[in-house]
């Protein structure tokens, strides 16, 4: 069975920063691309970052370049996301999902950590 | 721009067909992807690349996407497929883009 386990998710102020991790099982982790996604209250998906199957190239979503770093672990099955300077607005649920290729689909994902940025 | 359009809501009888629609110029050139999302629970893969089915899925779920406008089918709704639907593209200038959600009632 595939599971995808997300956590760190806190209440953190303004201004913090936080590591969200992500364990992954029931899949070959190093054959897939990893992202990370979240959903802000009461708003739909927005993609956030994703790393190759080797960590060797990462992307990121305009609104968290430069204070989001995404980061794995293949060794462990694990995904991290660190993320510096915390808004107000990076409130959301943070989901942990796993793609078999580029520029393709989302094919697993966990459930989410929740993380709020409230002074 | 990749801005991908979806209904709101959209309501089915019990039984009956859902379609639910997301709208972008010229959509029917890319893949299109839908996830069913139940809140509180991890999202779920139900079409990738337009019209494929991945493995479990329903035969009832199904997809088309053609001109500006992608679809994603129901037939014969049951309460289980309550839940709010994503689309998602790539687009090389946006990254992955994602609908705005459509919330799926069942009657």
């Amino acid at each position: 069975e595939v599971r995808l386990v997300e956590s760190g998710g806190n209440f953190v102020q303004p201004g913090g920063s936080l590591r969200l991790s992500c364990t992954a099982s029931g899949f070959t982790f190093s054959d897939y691309w990893m992202h990370w996604v979240r959903q802000g209250p009461g708003k739909g998906l927005e993609w956030v970052a994703n790393i190759k199957e080797d960590g060797r190239e990462t992307y990121y979503g305009d609104s968290v370049k430069g204070r989001f770093t995404i980061s794995r672990d293949n060794a462990w099955h694990s995904l991290y996301l660190d993320i510096d300077s915390l808004k107000v607005e990076d409130t959301a649920v943070y989901f942990c999902a796993a793609g078999q290729h580029f520029a393709d689909c989302l094919d697993f994902w966990g459930r989410g950590t929740p993380v709020t940025v409230s002074s | 721009s990749s801005e991908l359009i979806q209904p709101l809501s959209v309501s089915v009888a019990l039984g009956q067909t859902a379609k639910i629609t997301c709208g972008a110029a010229n959509i029917g050139m890319k893949n299109v992807h839908w996830y069913q999302h139940k809140s509180g629970q991890a999202p779920v893969l139900v079409i990738y690349r337009s019209r494929q089915r991945p493995a479990g899925i329903p035969e009832r779920f199904s997809g088309s996407n053609s001109g500006n406008v992608a679809t994603l089918t129901i037939i014969e709704a049951q309460a289980g497929d309550e839940a709010v639907y994503y689309c998602q593209v790539w687009d090389y200038t946006t990254d992955y883009v994602f609908g705005s959600g459509t919330e799926v009632t069942v009657l």
